[in-house]
């Protein structure tokens, strides 16, 4: 199975921050790459997908790029209603994994 | 507005069987892939499964840990898929989420609100 590793597991940020989350993949998954955003006692929702298309409806100040094992996930000028958990999911090999995920918290 | 609503979450024994539907709607559901993906309280998530399309012989795949025991299945007629679990065990406890597939990228796009299953004695 591909292991999908995300740094860091958390992070402190104040409004207005940029932060950028890391992804990697024990192996290669060319750009097969989705990230997705969390709430408490939520579901799921989609952000990214081929690792920097943007899904319909999802603002610009996400983004993210990479290719072959290593990710990024930048949210620029954050805002309260961003800090959530954030995973990424390979989507290249079966059986799809998940990262463990970053939780995003206000400082 | 796609909307994905699961339904048949509950408490069961271990060693018991369950099944979660999926009901979809506001697209052509015959024309996707379907996931399942669950998520053990205070856990990260976790693919379960997935039906392909009839243009895809609606062949599934699923993760490991639940091959023998969980079978995905669908009815195009309904706009449903199901997942029969049986053989519960205690670590299968979690929100089930039941997901859309893109048709073009097959990546997830849109999720369910998912549906708790406890197995406990």
């Amino acid at each position: 199975d591909i292991q999908m590793t995300q740094s860091p597991s958390s992070l402190s940020a104040s409004v207005g921050d940029r932060v950028t989350i890391t992804c990697r993949a024990s192996q290669g998954i060319s750009n097969y790459l989705a990230w997705f955003q969390q709430k408490p006692g939520k579901a799921p929702k989609s952000l990214i997908y081929a690792a920097s298309s943007l899904q319909s409806g999802v603002p610009s100040k996400f983004s993210g790029s990479g290719s072959g094992t290593d990710f990024t996930l930048t949210i620029s000028s954050l805002q309260p209603e961003d800090f959530a958990t954030y995973y990424c999911q390979q989507y290249n090999t079966y059986p799809i994994t998940f990262g463990q995920g970053t939780r995003l918290e206000i400082k | 507005e796609v909307h994905l609503v699961e339904s048949g979450g509950g408490l069961v024994q271990p060693g018991g069987s369950l099944r979660l539907s999926c009901a979809a709607s506001g697209f052509t559901f015959s024309d996707h892939y379907m996931d399942w993906v669950r998520q053990a309280p205070g856990k990260g998530l976790e693919w379960v499964g997935r039906t392909r399309s009839k243009a895809n012989s609606y062949t599934t795949e699923y993760v490991a840990s639940v091959k023998g025991r969980f079978t995905i299945s669908r009815d195009d007629s309904k706009n449903s898929m199901y997942l029969q679990m049986n053989s519960l065990k205690t670590e299968d406890t979690a929100v089930y989420y039941c997901a859309r597939v893109h048709s073009g990228n097959y990546y997830v796009d849109y999720w369910g609100q998912g549906t708790l299953v406890t197995v406990s004695s």
